[in-house]
């Protein structure tokens, strides 16, 4: 059964500041791999789609990387401003259908 | 992209009454949708998937007779909790893949469900 494990759990950073959030996963077979933003009370919003052959993956300040053969996966943000204050999931699919979420990292900066 | 619209956003019921939630895929013919639940502080768990035109498929765990799901369109899925108690009060989140699985997922905005 595949374990999504985000770490850390929580994080409170000073406006400015570079962060990486850490995303890993039990079983390597994986087809993609997503990270989504959620605000309290809302539903998510897709940041980065990795698939399973890439390596990496970049938004703006967002950038997404994959491990799959150590089955680990890092979302960097850069220059954090306090908009970016949200719940982060990392989630995967073992085929292109269902997924699979880690609990979350959620991020907060300050002003 | 894909837009996913969920209505209600939120929803207060009494016990024992039964409450519909809808997901639209707006400008996506989905044959597939995916619900799921999402309790204070924890991450979502899959419920059932939905597939067009036939029976959905639930997770271990998740009573079929109690979410009842109905994909009857290419763009709609309605999530029925049926007899509700507090227990069931949550977040519910549809989902819709959309492009195939080089697009990724679209969520709804999801459905605050409180039972009193």
């Amino acid at each position: 059964k595949q374990e999504v494990t985000q770490i850390p759990a929580a994080l409170s950073v000073p406006e400015g500041e570079n962060l990486v959030l850490n995303c890993s996963f039990t079983d390597s077979a994986i087809y993609n791999l997503q990270w989504f933003r959620q605000d309290p009370g809302k539903g998510l919003t897709s940041l980065l789609l990795i698939q399973s052959s890439q390596r990496e993956q970049t938004s703006g300040r967002l950038n997404a990387s994959l491990d799959k053969s150590s089955g680990r996966s890092t979302l960097y943000i850069a220059a954090s401003q306090p908009g970016d204050s949200a719940t982060y999931l990392c989630a995967v699919s073992p085929s292109g259908s269902r997924l699979t979420f880690g609990e979350g990292t959620q991020l907060t900066v300050n002003p | 992209g894909a837009v996913v619209s969920q209505h209600p956003s939120w929803v207060i019921c009494k016990s024992g009454t039964s409450v519909k939630i809808e997901c639209r895929s707006l400008d996506f013919q989905a044959t597939t949708m995916f619900w799921y639940r999402q309790f204070p502080k924890q991450s979502l768990m899959l419920m059932a998937t939905s597939n067009e035109g036939s029976k959905a498929t639930y997770e271990q765990g998740v009573e079929k007779d109690k979410f009842l799901i109905n994909h009857a369109s290419l763009t709609l899925s309605t999530l029925t909790v049926t007899s509700a108690h507090p227990e069931d009060s949550s977040f519910y989140i549809c989902s819709v893949l959309t492009g195939g699985a080089v697009s990724g997922y679209t969520f709804g905005s999801g459905t605050r469900l409180t039972v009193v």
